[in-house]
């Protein structure tokens, strides 16, 4: 089945513990992205890359790191989680940037 | 910069009636345009897009235009049930970038 596969769905961590939020997809996708969902303020897009070892910061990257050394994954690196990063994330591919984003199903972090 | 306007949620309405939910965009070049729908508890998923100016997306009863004149992309359906109950999101991505950029979301409730 084709997809965007994001672990874990849930996670609750403390201050300044490092943590990685993976990503995966296996629709050999160019484009991939992830992106924050907070209530009041929708979906706001923290970094993509548009190939292998090509990537870019979005809207809100400050806190956030990624890597992307094969095209499959994206990872998702806070090297200290604050509480204001207490959020539902998505990672998304695409075959194209016109194609359309297939989604994840959500990591939900609470940062205490 | 680009940016996408959504009407005001939430939207209610009785099962069987006509659903439309106004999207209007702000882009530099010629921008595809989406909607997406979250249901409760789940990830994005792509409703429809469409790549070009008259362009008519469609998908399980929705449809939009992308009307350039106007620049807008509505999204219409003849019957609602109460199993579109989601937030729907309108979205473009413009240039070669891949960036989804998009609306503040629409909540629909449909009553039975």
């Amino acid at each position: 089945e084709a997809q965007v596969t994001q672990n874990p769905r849930y996670l609750i961590t403390v201050t300044g513990k490092k943590l990685t939020v993976t990503c995966s997809q296996n629709m050999n996708h160019e484009y991939m992205s992830w992106y924050r969902q907070d209530p009041g303020l929708g979906l706001r897009q923290i970094y993509y890359s548009m190939n292998v070892e090509v990537t870019d910061k979005g809207d809100v990257p400050e806190g956030y790191k990624v890597s992307r050394k094969e095209k499959r994954n994206f990872p998702l690196i806070l090297e200290s989680p604050s509480p204001n990063q207490t959020s539902l994330y998505f990672c998304a591919s695409s075959l194209s940037s016109n194609y359309g984003y297939t989604f994840g199903s959500g990591t939900r972090l609470t940062v205490v | 910069g680009d940016s996408v306007t959504q009407m005001e949620g939430p939207v209610t309405l009785s099962e069987e009636a006509f659903l439309t939910i106004n999207c209007t965009y702000t882009a530099t070049g010629y921008p595809s345009l989406f909607w997406y729908v979250q249901y409760p508890g789940e990830g994005l998923q792509l409703l429809l897009k469409a790549t070009k100016a008259d362009d008519k997306g469609s998908n399980k009863g929705f449809e939009a235009t992308y009307r350039k004149e106007t620049t807008s992309f509505h999204l219409e359906k003849g019957s609602v049930q109460v199993s579109d109950s989601a937030v729907y999101f309108c979205a473009l991505t413009s240039g070669n970038t891949g960036k989804l950029i998009f609306g503040q979301g629409t909540t629909l409730q449909v009553k039975p």
